[in-house]
C-alpha cells in the first residue's frame, strides 16, 4: 500500500512562471490537505480538499495560489507567476476522512524560485 | 485560535543521554488533538504519535515517551538513551480534529553526536 506520493520532489522555476506541484493520496484516502514550511519556521496550513471540493483555503494566499482536486487524478497545488518568496517545501497529507485517524504526509516538493 | 509553542529551538546531546522536548499549547476547544512529527535531515515528515485531549494518559513506545498534562497545557516528548539517527527536528502539532488543519510548532532542531 504505497504512502502519499509527491512529485516532483524537488522543482526550480523562474520569477514569473507557474510551478504545478502533485499529490495522490493513499488508497481510500478521500481528504487532502496541503501544507507549506518556510526556511525556518514550521508548517503552515494551506488548504483542505476532497474530491472536487474545496473544504477549507483559509490558509492559502489570496492570489496566484490555487488548488483542485478532480474526481480522477491526483491534487494539483498551482502557483501562478512565481517570486522568490515562494521558495519553500510543500506538503500534501491524506487522510480516509475518519474523525478518528491521523493524516499520513507525502516527502515534499522543494519549490526553489531563482 | 489555536496556538504551540516549542521554546528550545535547538538541543544537542551526546548519545545515550536522556532528551526531552517541550511543547505547550493554547486552545479555547474542548476536544482537540495533539500530535508530534519527526523530520529528519532527508526531509519527509514522520508521524510519531496523536493523542486525544480526553485521554490524558502517558504513553512509552521504545525509547519514546509523552507526558500529556492538561493543567498546564503541555505535551512533552522523552528520548531515552538517545542514538545518532534520532537527530531530526521535531514538530509538535495541535489541531480540533484529528488530520485535519495542524496547527505546528516552529520545531526543535535535536543533534546527537557520537
Amino acid at each position: 500500500n504505497a504512502g502519499v506520493m509527491q512529485n516532483p520532489r524537488h522543482l526550480v522555476r523562474r520569477r514569473g512562471q507557474e510551478a504545478r506541484l502533485r499529490c495522490s493520496p493513499m488508497k481510500g484516502h478521500s481528504h487532502v490537505y496541503w501544507y507549506r514550511q518556510l526556511p525556518e519556521e514550521g508548517l503552515k496550513f494551506m488548504v483542505y480538499l476532497q474530491k472536487e471540493n474545496i473544504i477549507d483555503e483559509s490558509g492559502m494566499p489570496k492570489e496566484r495560489f490555487s488548488a483542485e482536486f478532480p474526481k480522477e487524478g491526483p491534487s494539483i497545488l498551482r502557483i501562478q507567476q512565481v517570486v522568490r518568496g515562494d521558495s519553500a517545501a510543500y506538503f500534501c497529507a491524506s487522510s480516509p476522512g475518519n474523525e478518528n485517524t491521523e493524516a499520513f504526509f507525502g516527502q515534499g516538493t522543494r519549490l526553489t524560485v531563482v | 485560535a489555536q496556538k504551540v509553542t516549542q521554546a528550545q529551538t535547538e538541543i544537542s546531546v551526546v548519545e545515550k543521554e536522556d532528551v526531552t522536548l517541550d511543547c505547550v499549547y493554547e486552545t479555547r476547544d474542548t476536544t482537540y488533538y495533539l500530535f508530534w512529527y519527526k523530520q529528519p535531515p532527508s526531509g519527509e515528515l514522520v508521524f510519531l504519535i496523536r493523542r486525544n485531549s480526553f485521554d490524558e494518559q502517558n504513553e512509552i513506545s521504545g525509547r519514546y515517551s509523552w507526558n500529556f498534562q492538561k493543567s498546564t497545557s503541555s505535551f512533552n516528548f522523552t528520548i531515552t538513551a538517545s542514538q545518532v539517527v534520532d537527530s531530526a527536528v521535531y514538530f509538535c502539532a495541535l489541531s480540533f480534529l484529528s488530520g485535519y488543519a495542524l496547527n505546528f510548532g516552529k520545531g526543535t532542531s535535536l543533534l546527537v553526536t557520537p
